[in-house]
Parts: C-alpha cells; structure tokens; sequence
C-alpha cells in the first residue's frame, strides 16, 4: 500500500530563511500531490496542488517541487515569518479515487 | 474560497451514548465528502467517504456500524458516533471536493470526548 514519509522531527529556523520540507512517497507515483497547513486544534488549510507532468509550482512565497523518478515531493517556504509556523502535511490521492491520504506532517518553528 | 463547516466544534458525550457531528459545504455543491479522525501528534486517518445518495463507502478497519454516515444533501454529511466509548475521544475532521475540480476543503473539526 502507499506509505507518505515526512520529517518527524520539528524543523527549526530562523526567521527571513528559507524552509524546505520533504515528502517521500513509495509504490505508484500519484496523479498529484497536495500540501496543507495544520494549526494546532485546526482542520487543514489547502495550500499547493501539483500535477504528475508539473516539476514545480509557486505561489507567492510558497514553492513545491515533484519529482516522479525519486518520489519526493519538496515543499520551499522563502522568507519564513514566525507567523509560518505550523505542522505541514503532505497528501496525495489514494488510487485515483480522489481519497486523499496524509503524511504525519512536519512541523515547522519560525523563530524571530 | 470555499467553505466547509464543521458542527458541533466541541462535544462531550457519556459513555454509551450516540454523538452527531456535521458537515456542511457553505458556498459549493459537494458530491463527494470525506471523514476523518486525528489523533495528538498524529496524521489523519481516512475512515470514509460519503456519497450524496448512496452508501458510505469504509476504509478498512472501520466499523461501519459504529460510525454511521448519511450524505442526504449534496451539501450535508453527517457522522453518527454510536454507543461511544472513551476510545472514541478524538478530533473528527470532514472534507468536501467540489463537483469540479480536485481541490479539497476541510472543515475545522469537531473535538469528541467520550466521558
């Protein structure tokens, strides 16, 4: 079955760097592969879809890379802000059923 | 952007008792909804996906009868938590993906503790 591995571990920086989080997936490569934002107590937010045939996508300071060879996902945060702080999730569709499933998130500390 | 409610936010119910909790897509028609429950520090489990007016289709290991879903509306799902146990105690969120389109929204979950 589909196993999504993300960095358990907290990952710290400092304020103004960039963030990079990684998500590695086994077995079939998805249709497209989503990251979502979780606050403590919150439902995810949606933040960043990107498709099969897409090697990256930005939105403003938000950038994702996917790349089907090594099944890794990359999720760039520039400029971080304290305010980016939060556990962020990795998903991707469960058989191209549109069901999605989560890695357990990374979670991310920005300091000032 | 499109808006998923979550109903109750909080809910304590007693042992044995049956707890409802909703969802509602606000501003788009969602065929297909979703649940799913988290535990602290952990990802979140699929448990079922609801179909505007068919059955709820499982994920394995998931009693059906102990948690009843009903997708009456295309913009209402409900989730039935049946003679609950403390170990039922968790935070239950739903999803809803538009009739157009892959991006899926979430509500902001509902926290169930079964005292």
């Amino acid at each position: 079955s589909q196993k999504i591995e993300q960095n358990s571990e907290a990952l710290n920086i400092q304020e103004g760097k960039t963030a990079t989080l990684t998500c590695n997936y086994t077995n079939y490569s998805p249709a497209y592969l989503q990251w979502y934002r979780q606050d403590p107590g919150r439902g995810p937010v949606f933040l960043l879809l990107i498709r099969e045939n897409e090697k990256e996508k930005r939105k403003e300071r938000l950038k994702v890379t996917f790349d089907t060879t090594l099944k890794q996902s990359l999720f760039h945060i520039t400029a971080s802000q304290p305010a980016d702080s939060a556990t962020y999730l990795c998903a991707l569709d469960k058989g191209g059923y549109n069901k999605l499933i989560f890695g357990a998130g990374t979670r991310l500390a920005v300091h000032p | 952007g499109a808006v998923v409610s979550q109903h109750p936010s909080r809910v304590i119910c007693k042992s044995g008792t049956s707890v409802k909790i909703e969802c509602r897509s606000l501003d788009f028609q969602a065929t297909t909804m979703f649940w799913y429950r988290q535990f602290p520090k952990q990802s979140l489990m699929l448990m079922a996906t609801s179909n505007e007016g068919s059955k709820a289709t499982y994920e394995q290991g998931v009693e059906k009868d102990k948690f009843l879903i009903n997708h009456a509306s295309l913009t209402l799902s409900t989730l039935t938590v049946t003679s609950a146990h403390p170990e039922d105690s968790s935070f239950y969120i739903c999803s809803a993906r538009a009739s157009s389109g892959n991006t899926i929204y979430f509500g902001e979950g509902s926290w169930l503790t079964v005292v």
